[in-house]
């Protein structure tokens, strides 16, 4: 079985600034994904960054980056300078090859202006 | 392409009655997942079908809770008796091919209120 954990449920950073949103994850597979999920206010799940367990490059998609320590089982993501629209809560997720995601608890992430 | 629709967005029932909740996945995605979302909880997988066949119903909490997908196409999710531990925002998710390399698609859920 798979478990994914976030401890930190509210994290805040100032409009411009990086954050980082920390995740633990436990897994016997050896081939898997890792996935982070922003759900803003309108709930709607939007795929922020995915990561693929056997490349050891660590994803990029514009702002956002993971920091992805595998021998850790360890999976960061970082915001750089952060916007007002970043707000929101974020999942941290695995999916194996059984395809069901198993998430963390989430993050509330507040950007103050 | 229009993305993964559920609705009804909210619903409030009391305790005893039923509810159904509806999820049109993207069209030509057979694969189809229901997860449910507990207030201040993490979000747990609820049951996977592909197209009309559940796949792995193992995270059904119970069988108060019965879910179909007519044809392959839509699905319903419908909780009957109702009872407050139940809850929580419904998730439904669609993605188009089994394997790891895959994306999912998320609806903007369902949240349910049991009172």
């Amino acid at each position: 079985a798979q478990t994914v954990t976030q401890s930190q449920p509210e994290m805040s950073v100032q409009e411009a600034e990086t954050v980082t949103l920390s995740c633990t994850y436990d897994t016997s597979e050896s081939d898997y994904y890792l996935f982070w999920y922003k759900q803003p206010p309108s709930r709607q799940m939007i795929l922020v960054i995915r990561q693929e367990a056997y490349k050891q490059q660590n994803a990029t998609e514009n702002r956002f980056s993971v920091n992805f320590q595998k021998a850790a089982k360890s999976f960061s993501l970082k915001i750089s300078d952060s916007q007002l629209g970043d707000a929101a809560m974020y999942f941290c997720a695995t999916v194996t090859s059984g395809s069901r995601l198993t998430f963390g608890e989430g993050t509330q992430l507040t950007v103050n202006p | 392409e229009a993305g993964v629709t559920q609705f009804p967005s909210h619903s409030v029932i009391e305790k005893g009655q039923t509810v159904t909740l509806r999820c049109d996945p993207i069209s030509g995605h057979d694969n189809l997942y229901w997860y449910r979302r507990v207030m201040g909880k993490e979000i747990k997988f609820l049951l996977h079908f592909v197209k009309e066949s559940k796949q792995d119903e193992s995270g059904m909490p119970n069988n108060r809770f019965l879910a179909e997908r007519t044809g392959g196409t839509y699905s319903t999710l419908k909780v009957q008796p109702a009872e407050l531990e139940d809850s929580g925002v419904y998730f439904c998710a669609s993605s188009q091919a089994g394997g790891l390399n895959y994306g999912y698609t998320f609806g903007s859920g369902t949240r349910l209120t049991v009172v």
